[in-house]
């Protein structure tokens, strides 16, 4: 069974500097995406960026970094230069990479404050 | 592109009434999905489907629920009766069906049940 573990029910970080966020999950498959969302208090869910398993390099979007240690399936999310509206949960999800296996499973997820 | 719509955005109702949410996905999206976000349980899977046939509804509760999608365009979740427990947000979710697709969620309904 697929599990999604965030170990870090809450976390916070002064305004401009760094962050790293846990995540870690269990699977038996070798081909899969991964996924962080953020649901700030709007409570919109919002991809924040995404990683094949397939693929060594770690992704990056913007001030958004991951490191993904497959042999550890661990995937954590890194936030740079953090701005106050990074403020909300953050959602680890884990996707398998197989047709008609479509369901996303997330993590219990972190609270993110950020300190002006 | 509106993105994924759902309908209401808040919900109250008394213990034993009939709740309907409702949902539009993004044009062109295959596969549809409905979850439930709890304190407790965080996001569960209610169902999904697949070119608007149900493919895996075992994240369903209980008989009280019930999905349907008729069309490409619409599903939607229904709880008869509700109780206090179903209290929660209701996300809708579309993809275009590949593997490895994120998916867009819509702005979820707010279920309040008294």
């Amino acid at each position: 069974a697929q599990t999604v573990t965030q170990s870090q029910p809450e976390m916070s970080v002064q305004e401009a500097e760094t962050v790293t966020l846990s995540c870690t999950y269990d699977t038996s498959e070798s081909d899969y995406y991964l996924f962080w969302y953020k649901q700030p208090p709007s409570r919109q869910m919002i991809l924040v960026i995404r990683q094949e398993a397939y693929k060594q390099q770690n992704a990056t979007e913007n001030r958004f970094s991951v490191n993904f240690q497959k042999a550890a399936k661990s995937f954590s999310l890194k936030i740079s230069d953090s701005q106050l509206g990074d403020a909300a949960m953050y959602f680890c999800a884990y996707r398998v990479d197989q047709t008609g296996a479509n369901n996303l499973f997330f993590g219990t997820g972190t609270r993110l404050t950020v300190i002006p | 592109d509106a993105g994924v719509i759902q309908s209401p955005r808040h919900e109250v109702t008394e213990m034993g009434q009939e709740v309907t949410l409702r949902c539009k996905p993004i044009s062109g999206h295959n596969s549809l999905f409905w979850y439930r976000q709890t304190m407790m349980r965080g996001l569960e899977l209610l169902i999904y489907f697949n070119n608007n046939v149900p493919i895996d509804d075992s994240g369903m509760p209980e008989d009280r629920f019930s999905a349907k999608m008729p069309n490409a365009s619409f599903s939607t979740l229904k709880i008869q009766p509700s109780e206090p427990r179903d209290s929660a947000v209701y996300f809708c979710a579309s993809t275009p069906g590949l593997t490895g697709e994120k998916l867009f969620f819509g702005s979820g309904t707010q279920l309040s049940v008294l």
